[in-house]
């Protein structure tokens, strides 16, 4: 069973759409961050979200943790071919240590 | 580059044999996280320790076990190994504890087991 539950899984898009990736979970998450991982590199951080309700933009990424604490989304406003990757949620649980992932949404964006 | 650095980057070895790869955390990090990654999947948890001291454990399997050093390098080490433990595995460290901290990959030991 997985924790967190991304969707898609698998999405492709053409250059210049909008989309939405969600991470959505049953369980209350102290932060929950958000990862893109290029192939044959590892993760690398993109933001973290803590406060419930927090809304944080990085260029035309906009990330959403939700009111809850239980999910977040990840919204990309004029796709570039640039931003194709895996996108993976985390979430860090405030009774463990360990960051735990989702299972990934796999991003294509056709030039 | 993250600071955080792995070895070996490719390893194969045959079933039934034992492996160890290694992490160098960045300067300053207390915290070493292990992950493994099977083909187009996401990221499974296996082990984390901070400061020397096992902190959190996930679905490690039996037959792996890890360690961190007093120069806080870590190691995991596979044995008996079988074909499906094919996988990339990753270090992450970080300065805190909690995950809450921003974590930092090395690029990963691509495994394939024949």
């Amino acid at each position: 069973t997985q924790l967190l539950e991304q969707s898609p899984q698998f999405l492709s898009i053409q250059e210049g759409e909008n989309l939405t990736v969600y991470c959505n979970s049953s369980s209350v998450f102290s932060s929950l961050q958000w990862y893109r991982q290029e192939p044959g590199e590892g993760p690398v951080l993109l933001v973290t979200v803590v406060t419930g309700g927090e809304v944080k933009k990085l260029k035309r990424l906009t990330f959403q943790f939700g009111d809850a604490r239980k999910d977040s989304s990840l919204h990309i406003t004029a796709a570039q071919p640039g931003d194709t990757g895996l996108y993976l949620c985390a979430g860090v649980r405030s009774s463990a240590s360990k960051i735990i992932f989702g299972s990934g949404t796999r991003l294509s964006i056709r030039p | 580059d993250s600071g955080v650095t792995q070895t070996p980057k490719h390893l194969i070895t045959a079933t039934g044999q034992r492996v160890t790869l290694r992490c160098s955390p960045r300067s300053g990090d207390l915290s070493v996280y292990w992950y493994q990654q099977s083909l187009d999947q996401g990221l499974q948890f296996l082990i984390q320790y901070y400061n020397g001291e096992e902190r959190a454990k996930g679905n490690i399997l039996e037959r792996f076990s890890a360690q961190q050093f007093p120069d806080l390098h870590s190691e995991l080490n596979l044995s008996s190994l079988e074909l499906g433990d094919s996988a990339l595995y990753f270090c992450a460290s970080s300065v805190a504890a909690s995950g809450g901290t921003e974590a930092f990959f090395g690029q990963g030991t691509r495994l394939t087991v024949v």
